[in-house]
């Protein structure tokens, strides 16, 4: 059983435009909401972060909202570029646990220029 | 820092022998972590350490694989004998500790097993 539910797989966006991926998860235990991003031939790296107790968090162009109460976090590129082609992976932590890390399935951005 | 090396970086073999995969975490980092990709099951944890013992060894697929962490500095994925399905891009993740939120990945094998 999924831990962490990603949607959607790919998502073609125009250069320019807004890119969305979302992520629900069930366990309430986890409190630590990381994305990584992942270029062909590399290992993925952190790129955002959010825990529980905030709703938002931006960081340049990336932002991630957090739904508590839904257990949903979403994961937002604003003026998405070439450059941000990637596959983006959201991810939850317990950190009680040895910070078991439970990835979701991946979303394959591909922003068209 | 050179961040998480892992070793070798592609490896071909046949099908039925042996292979062996490296890891060395970030020096002071004490929880490792094993993945394994494919475009059909995405990022799978297969095993993960903390201060050399394994804590979760679930996502292993079978008694094919077995992995060590003889100590804080290096870790084998070994798979015995190897198969066609075996075939994806393993990584290597540590992190350096409790309450940690960042995990550092490696740049991954490429295994091939014909």
């Amino acid at each position: 059983q999924q831990q962490v539910k990603q949607s959607p797989q790919s998502l073609i966006v125009q250069k320019g435009g807004i890119s969305i991926i979302n992520c629900a998860y069930e366990n309430t235990a986890f409190d630590y909401f990381p994305w990584y991003q992942q270029f062909p031939g590399k290992g993925p790296a952190l790129l955002i972060a959010i825990r529980p107790d905030v709703s938002e968090k931006k960081e340049g162009r990336f932002t991630i909202s957090f739904n508590k109460s839904a257990k949903q976090f979403s994961l937002h590129i604003m003026d998405s570029q070439p450059g941000d082609s990637a596959t983006y992976f959201c991810a939850a932590i317990e950190e009680y646990n040895f910070n078991k890390f439970y990835f979701g399935s991946g979303t394959k951005l591909n922003v068209k220029p | 820092d050179a961040g998480v090396i892992q070793s070798p970086r592609h490896e071909v073999t046949e099908m039925g022998q042996e292979v062996t995969l490296r890891c060395k975490p970030i020096s002071g980092h004490n929880s490792l972590f094993w993945y394994r990709q494919t475009m059909m099951r995405g990022l799978e944890l297969l095993i993960y350490f903390n201060n050399n013992v394994p804590i979760d060894d679930s996502g292993m697929p079978e008694d094919r694989f077995s992995a060590k962490m003889p100590n804080a500095s290096f870790s084998t994925l070994k798979i015995q004998p190897s198969e066609p399905r075996d075939s994806a891009v393993y990584f290597c993740a540590s992190i350096s500790g409790p309450r940690t939120d960042t995990q550092y990945f490696g740049p991954g094998t490429r295994l091939t097993v014909l």
